[in-house]
């Protein structure tokens, strides 16, 4: 079945260094998500990507679908304590309202 | 417009014992899921209801866990009996169906932290 991998599980930043997290999925998707949850919280929706090669901002945060449809980033510039928590991507490889595969996500700890 | 709820937040059972899970979805959301996170891993899937049929339940571990969505509105998910791997938080979301080629957002309740002892 579908896999999709995420990378790195941990990662310690300084508060005002950059994050990156990387998602890649065994097949070719047809969109991706990416989810934040907050300690003791649970997954809230960030955004969608579609098209290949597609780059979408929020604020800080800057996502990427890469031009196979099989890899996504996200990278957070200047992170901040409010960026605490795990980021998960999740992608499917049909359009429709199917579960999605979720990746392992990966944990955001902030040092001021 | 309420989220999606889910009850109980903790249960602490024995091995063996029966728990059951209730989800009550943002009204008007046809689609309805159920995802275990057992700690440190990833959002596993466990099956999708579209009103009260169940769509995709491939993701269920085995048969001693029953969901069910009787009248296409809430839904339950029942374990029995419970066995010590089962612990893990119990998540359940619901969507609007999607615009065709899109995958719709999923709107998670805050989820079902459950311990078997």
């Amino acid at each position: 079945g579908q896999q999709v991998m995420q990378i790195p599980q941990y990662q310690h930043v300084q508060e005002g260094e950059d994050f990156t997290t990387y998602c890649n999925s065994s097949t070719t998707l047809s969109n991706i998500q990416w989810y934040k949850q907050r300690p003791g919280g649970h997954p809230v929706f960030l955004i969608q990507l579609v098209k290949s090669g597609e780059v979408k901002k929020q604020k800080r945060l800057t996502f990427q679908f890469g031009e196979a449809k099989k890899n996504s980033s996200l990278h957070i510039t200047a992170t901040q304590t409010t960026d605490v928590g795990t980021y998960f991507c999740a992608g499917r490889s049909g359009g429709g309202a199917d579960g999605l595969t979720f990746g392992k996500g990966t944990h955001l700890i902030i040092q001021p | 417009e309420a989220g999606v709820t889910q009850f109980p937040s903790h249960s602490v059972i024995e091995k063996g014992q029966t728990v059951t899970l209730r989800c009550d979805p943002i009204s008007g959301h046809d689609n309805l899921y159920w995802y275990r996170r057992v700690m440190g891993k990833e959002i596993k899937f466990l099956l999708h209801f579209v009103k009260e049929s169940k769509q995709d339940e491939s993701g269920m571990p085995n048969n001693r866990f029953l969901a069910e969505r009787t009248g296409g509105t809430y839904s339950t998910l029942k374990v029995q009996p419970a066995e010590l791997e089962d612990s893990g938080v119990y998540f359940c979301a619901s969507s609007q169906d999607p615009p065709p080629g899109y995958n719709s957002p999923l709107h998670f309740g805050n989820g079902t932290r459950l311990t078997v002892t």
